[in-house]
């Protein structure tokens, strides 16, 4: 049972561009979300987070959205970089287990 | 920041054969590991929660026969895949939270590629 999941299997977006990237999850108890960036053969890396008592948190070029009574969230990758390209992974954590989205390739195109 | 580092990052080995990979948190004690398994365009796969101390909590469907895990101490786990076949060929991430620092991102290893011949 997929309690997080991500639609979305890949994404393309131009250079300068937005990079929106969709999650959606099951699970009402979930409240605290993560999204970690994973190239090829190399182990995910954090990239930013966000608690159910905040809607929003940025950190420089990527802002997570979160709406709690949709069970929705989003990252936005402004301005979207080559270096982007990777597959971006939502991910639910309730302290004790880290629940995964099933990823989304984002390609940057120069 | 808290670093986890995960051995060897890649490893060929013959049908039959056992290897063993290591998980590793430097600067953190952790009692919780998990280990995951990426197939080629999935996502990773939660395999195992391994419990510093007491036996390891598998996921429906992971063979615990096959895949043995051992957190013997709070800044190691490993994972051995025994009588490998090529249908574990894969790539295997092990995953530590450090809880000390609260509601925070779990620090992944750098993943294994597994090839079995």
């Amino acid at each position: 049972d997929q309690q997080v999941k991500q639609n979305s299997p890949s994404l393309s977006v131009q250079e300068g561009r937005i990079s929106i990237l969709n999650c959606d999850y099951t699970n009402s108890m979930f409240d605290y979300f993560l999204w970690y960036k994973k190239y090829p053969a190399e182990g995910p890396t954090f990239l930013i987070s966000i608690s159910s008592i905040k809607d929003k948190n940025e950190d420089g070029r990527f802002t997570v959205f979160l709406n709690k009574s949709a069970k929705h969230l989003s990252l936005h990758i402004v301005p979207s970089q080559p270096g982007d390209s990777a597959v971006y992974f939502c991910v639910a954590d309730t302290g004790n287990q880290f629940y995964f989205g099933t990823g989304t390739s984002l390609t940057v195109i120069p | 920041g808290a670093v986890v580092s995960q051995h060897p990052s890649w490893v060929i080995c013959k049908s039959g054969t056992s290897v063993k990979i290591e998980c590793r948190s430097l600067d953190f004690q952790a009692t919780t590991m998990f280990w995951y398994r990426q197939f080629p365009k999935q996502s990773l796969m939660l395999m195992a929660t391994s419990n510093e101390g007491s036996k390891a909590t598998y996921e429906q469907g992971v063979e615990k026969d096959k895949f043995l895990i051992n957190h013997a101490s709070l800044t190691l786990s490993t994972l051995t895949v025994t009588s490998a076949h090529p249908e574990d060929s894969s790539f295997y991430i092990c995953s530590a939270p450090d809880r000390a620092l609260g509601n925070t991102e779990a620090f992944f290893g750098q993943g294994t590629r597994l090839t079995v011949v």
